[in-house]
């Protein structure tokens, strides 16, 4: 394992549900990202933090708030959520943003199905 | 904006021998990073190599190499002595040294290797 670890790893929830995905990194790392990995699609990148502040915002619909309390944690915040949004959330983590230290570091996911 | 293809979904290689997985790539500048990353079944995603835009030389690990084409803007894969444990999707992802940081990654192509 490489030392990122998300919970739950999978999720079941209706429409109207509200729920949270976990992310945490025990590698020191100081830049976090959210993925969506659907079929057949590219990797998308949602939101980028670096030292808890938000970076990058990539288009993503408010349904998604993501949350970077520290430098080690980080949640996203479902509430209302479609069944287009089914899909593989990945949290990853890198040293920095620059820098030569860029190579990100993955979690397992969480398989997210909505019905 | 940058743009990252692999055009090969599926691919198949006998265990020990050589396979070459394709990623082209477009963009209008001239200093970035390109990165190759591994996804096992159920496990999580790592990075195999990766390669500075600026550095001539061909990245190598182990029984991985790159062929890096800057002018064609290619930068395909190539496994020796492929073993079973190579079964994964690999991603083939490029990252701008500057701006926005944002990785940009191709579909993957899934490449199964044969007892």
């Amino acid at each position: 394992e490489t030392g990122v670890t998300q919970t739950p790893r999978h999720l079941v929830m209706g429409m109207t549900n509200k729920k949270s995905l976990k992310c945490e990194q025990h590698l020191g790392h100081n830049a976090m990202y959210w993925y969506k990995q659907s079929a057949k699609k590219p990797l998308e990148l949602m939101f980028v933090y670096n030292f808890k502040e938000q970076t990058e915002n990539n288009s993503v619909p408010s349904r998604f708030s993501p949350e970077c309390p520290n430098s080690s944690h980080l949640f996203l915040h479902l509430h209302t959520l479609q069944p287009e949004d089914s899909a593989l959330y990945l949290c990853a983590s890198s040293p920095r943003l620059a820098g030569g230290q860029e190579t990100q570091y993955f979690g397992p996911g969480t398989r997210l199905l909505v019905l | 904006a940058q743009t990252v293809t692999q055009s090969q979904p599926e691919m198949s290689v006998q265990e020990a021998e050589t396979v070459t997985l394709s990623c082209t790539y477009d963009t209008s500048e001239s200093n970035y990073y390109l990165f190759w990353y591994k996804q096992p079944p159920s496990r999580q995603m790592i990075l195999v190599i990766r390669q500075e835009a600026y550095k001539q030389q061909n990245a190598t690990e182990n029984r991985f190499s790159v062929n890096f084409q800057k002018a064609a803007k290619s930068f395909s894969l190539k496994i020796s002595d492929s073993q079973l444990g190579d079964t994964a999707m690999y991603f083939c992802a490029f990252m701008l040294t500057s701006g926005t940081y944002k990785y940009i990654f191709g579909t993957g192509t899934r490449l199964k290797v044969l007892a």
